[in-house]
């Protein structure tokens, strides 16, 4: 089985491009995640989907960041206009159960570098 | 809240031993332990549900005290392929199900 899929592995772009990351999260998981990891600050929670609903958006940084989930095989996270405190590898994890209550399957990550 | 994790860093020869520990300022629902090593996305390892619950996943294992809010993950007879940061999870009582990471604990395992 294929895993969590996510696109583009690489990023790198200019300050006030805007970005979009992708992922493809695992068949008949109905929960998906986005996180952010950085040296500072760890590994954070973004945004947290269940049935392709947001359900707490609260990690989201601030208006600049977006997400989507317009089925259960898609979700896009965007970040307009980017900035260099943005650059950090973001994953995307899915799980066959709600958050909490079991494995999240971790994507392989997109690193981004904002210049 | 973030849970807390301890030691930040061990370093083990093959063989020995080692445990880490997390630690929360709130009741606990779950705590989920995962693997990350460089370069790559952390990988799952267990989840523990209840009080006093261990699980055991190869020669690692963890335990869970509900009511000390704590968890342990223990390092048995380590291997080179050990080697990696352990983060520990965790989803509060008073929270939908979020999960909070800690900070990790780096484990280099050597020769």
């Amino acid at each position: 089985d294929a895993g969590v899929i996510q696109s583009p592995r690489h990023e790198v772009t200019e300050m006030g491009q805007e970005v979009t990351l992708r992922c493809k999260p695992i068949s008949g998981h109905n929960s998906l995640f986005w996180y952010r990891q950085t040296m500072m600050r760890g590994l954070e929670l973004l945004i947290y989907f269940n049935n392709n609903v947001p359900i707490d958006d609260s990690g989201m940084p601030e208006d600049r960041f977006s997400a989507k989930m317009p089925n259960a095989s898609f979700s896009t996270l965007k970040i307009q206009p980017s900035e260099p405190r943005d650059s950090a590898v973001y994953f995307c994890a899915s799980s066959p159960v709600p958050s909490g209550k079991g494995e999240q399957y971790f994507g392989p990550g997109t690193r981004l570098t904002v210049t | 809240q973030q849970p807390v994790q301890s030691p930040q860093a061990v370093i083990l020869r093959e063989g020995e031993d080692a445990v880490i520990n997390c630690s929360s300022s709130k009741a606990l629902y779950s705590v989920h332990w995962y693997r990350q090593k460089h370069g790559e996305a952390p990988v799952f390892l267990m989840i523990l549900l209840k009080g006093g619950e261990q699980k055991g996943h190869d020669k690692i294992s963890a335990s869970f005290n509900e009511k000390k809010q704590q968890s342990s993950l223990y390092l048995t007879a380590s291997q080179l392929s050990y080697s990696g940061t352990y983060f520990c999870g965790t989803v509060t009582t008073d929270s939908w199900g979020k999960l909070q990471f800690g900070a990790g604990t780096q484990v280099v395992v050597t020769p």
